[in-house]
């Protein structure tokens, strides 16, 4: 059970928007600890999304976006493509216990 | 430019204890606020952070697996050890390491991971 919590799966057709959130805590979003979102092609290593909840590496399209509220954050692709099918993740600080970095479960994106 | 590449055995038996290696490029772990951390992946599964280790010694685990963790840096050879102990087939998994700018920053460049098979 992870402690930032991303549903199993979404969906989208090309074109379109979707939504991944990521739910989290007072010890960890809700405590003002950044979040970043990594994308994960198959058989490939995860990279850098988001940074700092809403800020994009350079290369990465600006149909990617983040945001942050409260204790949860999300990740929003806008003009779905093919190539967006990917695992996503999302990543914090936990305060709780002796402190730890926390990842999401992941969201399986499939482009219908 | 920044590269990352892990190095350890592929096999492991249980109950070994389990040596990876991170060796880098493009940058130095004795600059202010730079980390390296392990990230690890079973099959079909959620990654888990490990590890960090940060530029003035600084060493973080996690809390689940912090008694059968250890990690190392040696800066004169741009390399991060890990040590994982009493290996179990549910460590089976693909084992990533990964730089860091500073503290709570993203992991902002991955290697490309070492897949490690726990059996007998």
């Amino acid at each position: 059970q992870s402690v930032l919590t991303q549903p199993p799966s979404v969906s989208g057709a090309p074109g379109q928007r979707v939504t991944i959130s990521c739910t989290g805590s007072s010890s960890n979003i809700g405590a003002g600890y950044d979040v970043h979102w990594y994308q994960q092609l198959p058989g490939r290593a995860p990279k850098v999304l988001i940074y700092d909840n809403d800020n994009r590496p350079s290369g990465v399209p600006d149909r990617f976006s983040g945001s942050k509220s409260g204790t949860s954050a999300s990740l929003a692709i806008t003009g779905l493509q093919a190539e967006d099918e990917a695992d996503y993740y999302c990543q914090s600080y936990d305060s709780s216990l002796s402190g730890s970095e926390v990842f999401g479960g992941g969201t399986k994106l499939t482009v219908l | 430019q920044i590269t990352l590449k892990e190095s350890g055995p592929t096999l492991v038996t249980p109950t070994q204890t389990l040596t990876l290696a991170c060796t880098f490029s493009g940058f130095s772990l004795s600059t202010s606020g730079v980390g390296v951390g392990w990230i690890r992946q079973p099959p079909g599964k959620a990654l888990e952070w490990l590890a960090l280790i940060y530029w003035d010694d600084d060493k973080r685990y996690s809390p689940s697996l912090k008694s059968r963790l250890t990690i190392t840096k040696d800066t004169s050879k741009n390399q991060v050890v890990l040590e994982m102990t009493n290996m179990d087939p549910l460590d089976t998994a693909t084992y990533y390491c990964a730089h860091r700018r500073k503290w709570g920053d993203a992991f902002d460049v991955w290697g490309q991971g070492t897949m490690v098979t726990v059996s007998a």
